[in-house]
This record gives C-alpha cells, sequence and structure tokens, in this order.
C-alpha cells in the first residue's frame, strides 16, 4: 500500500553485523507488525506493536529487537545474534476498531535482506 | 499457539475453471480468516476476509467460506484468469484487537491457458 514505506529494499549484512530496518506508514494506523518470509514458506511473525512505546515478541523474535518511539515508524534491528538473518522482511499496520475484533493488516513492499 | 495448514501446496487449473484451496487452523479461539495474494517479488495484497460469525463471504469471481465446528475455511476462485496466477496465503488469527496473524505456507496457483 502505498501508506507504508519500507526501507531500503535490499540490504546486504557483514558477519557479526547489526543492522536497521525501517517502516513508515503515514494511514494513522495504530498497529505495526514485522514479518519474515522464507522462499516456500508463509509469513512469520517476529514481533507487533499496538500502541507507542509498547510491543510484543512474536513466533520468532530471537535475534531480533524492534521499538516504536513514534506512531508512524516501527523499526527492526537484525542482531548479529541471529545466524540466519538472510530473508525478506514485511512490515504490516492495521487499525485499532476494538479490543474484539481484528482489522485487516496492509502490507509495505518489503526489505530483502542478504549475508555478504 | 495457533498452527494454520494450507493445501495443496501447488495448484494448477486451465483457464476459466475454479480452483479452490483449503486451510485448517488448530485454535478454536480464532476468529478472523484474511486471505492474500503474493506475485513474486511483491508485498501480499489482501483479497478477501471473513469473520467467524459468517459462514460464506463474496466479492465477484472470489468466495471465502468457513466451517467453524470442522475449524477449516477455503478460498473458492471461479472462471479463473491467467493475472489470479500467484501465490496464495490464508492466515488465522484469535480476537482481539491486534494481534499478529498465523499464516500457512501457500498455494502457488497457476493458471494454464
Amino acid at each position: 500500500d502505498g501508506g507504508i514505506t519500507q526501507s531500503p529494499k535490499y540490504l546486504f549484512r557483514k558477519e557479526g553485523q547489526n543492522v536497521t530496518l525501517s517502516c513508515e506508514q503515514n494511514l494513522n494506523h495504530d498497529a505495526m507488525y514485522w514479518y519474515r518470509q522464507d522462499p516456500g514458506q508463509g509469513l512469520r511473525l517476529i514481533y507487533y506493536s499496538q500502541i507507542v512505546n509498547d510491543f510484543q515478541k512474536g513466533d520468532i523474535a530471537e535475534g531480533y529487537s524492534v521499538s516504536r518511539e513514534k506512531k508512524e515508524s516501527f523499526p527492526l534491528t537484525v542482531t548479529s545474534a541471529q545466524k540466519n538473518p538472510t530473508a525478506f522482511y514485511l512490515c504490516a499496520s492495521s487499525i485499532v476498531l476494538s479490543v474484539y475484533s481484528n482489522q485487516p493488516q496492509h502490507f509495505g513492499d518489503g526489505t530483502r535482506l542478504s549475508i555478504l | 499457539g495457533e498452527n494454520v495448514e494450507q493445501h495443496p501446496s501447488t495448484l494448477s487449473v486451465q483457464e476459466g475453471d475454479s480452483a479452490v484451496i483449503k486451510c485448517t487452523y488448530s485454535d478454536s479461539a480464532s476468529n478472523y480468516f484474511p486471505w492474500y495474494k503474493q506475485e513474486l517479488g511483491k508485498r501480499p495484497q489482501l483479497i478477501i476476509d471473513i469473520r467467524s460469525n459468517v459462514g460464506e463471504k463474496k466479492d465477484q469471481r472470489i468466495a471465502v467460506t468457513l466451517n467453524k465446528t470442522a475449524k477449516h475455511f477455503s478460498l473458492h476462485i471461479t472462471e479463473t484468469q491467467p493475472e489470479d496466477s500467484a501465490v496464495y496465503f490464508c492466515a488465522a488469527v484469535k480476537g482481539g484487537g491486534a494481534d499478529g496473524l498465523t499464516f500457512g505456507k501457500g498455494t502457488h496457483l497457476i493458471i494454464q491457458p
């Protein structure tokens, strides 16, 4: 969607290096998400945030960290502790209407991370 | 946690025929089920979704059915066209608010001319 911007489109990481992936949205969505996609696999949830200054671990949070200092921004850091970081990383966002009803998640164009 | 199984992994149909993709989920508390279409190298795009309080939803050539008792839901595409060729993902989440989705592994739909 035009309202979710991920950068860079391609990223290369050296061994032992931390890298940060950017995700910005101008949709005024409360919730933001990070997913990882490997070839032939579905998307797997890394972290998500429902409100500023709060976030929760997803299914594969080890080796990753996030922050949510602003509503529109949810950067993901891939640390050196993540031993197999090569993947396609997708950021998504959604509105939050109530605690009883999930709303559609819309995705950015993704960042493809590779190891040098 | 939730587990979503999706079948088949690859589906080849003749143009104009129908395609059906099936998913099962494990958590009976799940109540929101979206379907995404992803073309090669691009973002997943939401094509249809269904909530647990309805059994079927249609949008032109696309429909989704949900059987809560059996914990499975299906995507139906009628009158398939070449532009329907893509990978389709089902997902599930339990309410509410804004929890992350659990995805199936995807179905590669190939439309044969």
